[in-house]
């Protein structure tokens, strides 16, 4: 089970919006920075977000993330079929004094 | 380019003891926190161990905590974990992974993996 709640799948059609949310608590989303990976099986994980709402150089303005108190999302406008892939939240728990990361969502482009 | 590159994976009997290493190149790595991330068998993502730049501070899932040591060497760009007591439960996919702007928790730089498989 993991700290961090994602749902395990979601769908959309290409060209449109998706959104992946992250649930969590005060000592883990709530007190800390948020980032999203886009992970392809047999490949490294991609960093897509860090710090909320950051992208690093690179990843396209489709991808967004938001943070409001315990619970975080990230959107992806746009889709294409090269979306297709397994998205992880990330972020550190002070009580645990750990990183932690949702149990990942697979979107799926119809 | 920037890089990091894992080694040291493999077969071993539960119980049993591996060191894996990653090797950084391309970036400033004496200035970077590094961690360790795996993935078991059709499994998510695991953070695992994290270390911040000068070594002095590491950090550990409860998971692995007493059985995984990490440690590093700024002079030769190297990351280690150091695997003791290893259980069929630790199977998966090991990365190392830079941290950005010093952060534990958030990577930017990942390596290609290494594959841990525990079984007699």
């Amino acid at each position: 089970q993991s700290v961090l709640t994602q749902p395990p799948s979601v769908s959309a059609a290409p060209g449109q919006k998706v959104t992946i949310s992250c649930s969590g608590s005060s000592s883990n989303i709530g007190n800390n920075y948020v980032s999203w990976y886009q992970h392809l099986p047999g490949t490294a994980p991609r960093l897509l977000i860090y710090e909320n709402n950051k992208r690093p150089s690179g990843i396209p303005d489709r991808f967004s993330g938001t943070k409001s108190g315990t619970s975080a999302s990230l959107g992806i406008t746009g889709l294409q079929t090269g979306d297709e892939a397994d998205y992880y939240c990330g972020t550190w728990d002070s009580s645990l004094g750990a990183g932690v990361f949702g149990g990942g969502t697979k979107l799926t482009v119809l | 380019e920037v890089q990091l590159l894992e080694s040291g994976g493999g077969l071993v009997q539960p119980g049993g003891s591996l060191r894996l290493s990653c090797a950084a190149s391309g970036f400033t790595f004496r200035q970077s926190a590094m961690t360790w991330v795996r993935q078991a068998p059709g499994k998510g993502l695991e953070w695992v161990s994290a270390i911040i730049n000068t070594g002095g501070s590491t950090y550990y899932a409860d998971s692995v905590k007493g059985r995984f040591t990490i440690s590093r060497d700024n002079s030769k760009n190297t990351l280690y974990l150091q695997m003791n007591s290893l259980r069929a439960e630790d199977t998966a996919v090991f990365y190392c992974a830079k941290g950005v702007r010093g952060l534990l928790y958030a990577f930017d730089i990942w390596g290609q993996g290494t594959m841990v498989t525990v079984s007699s």
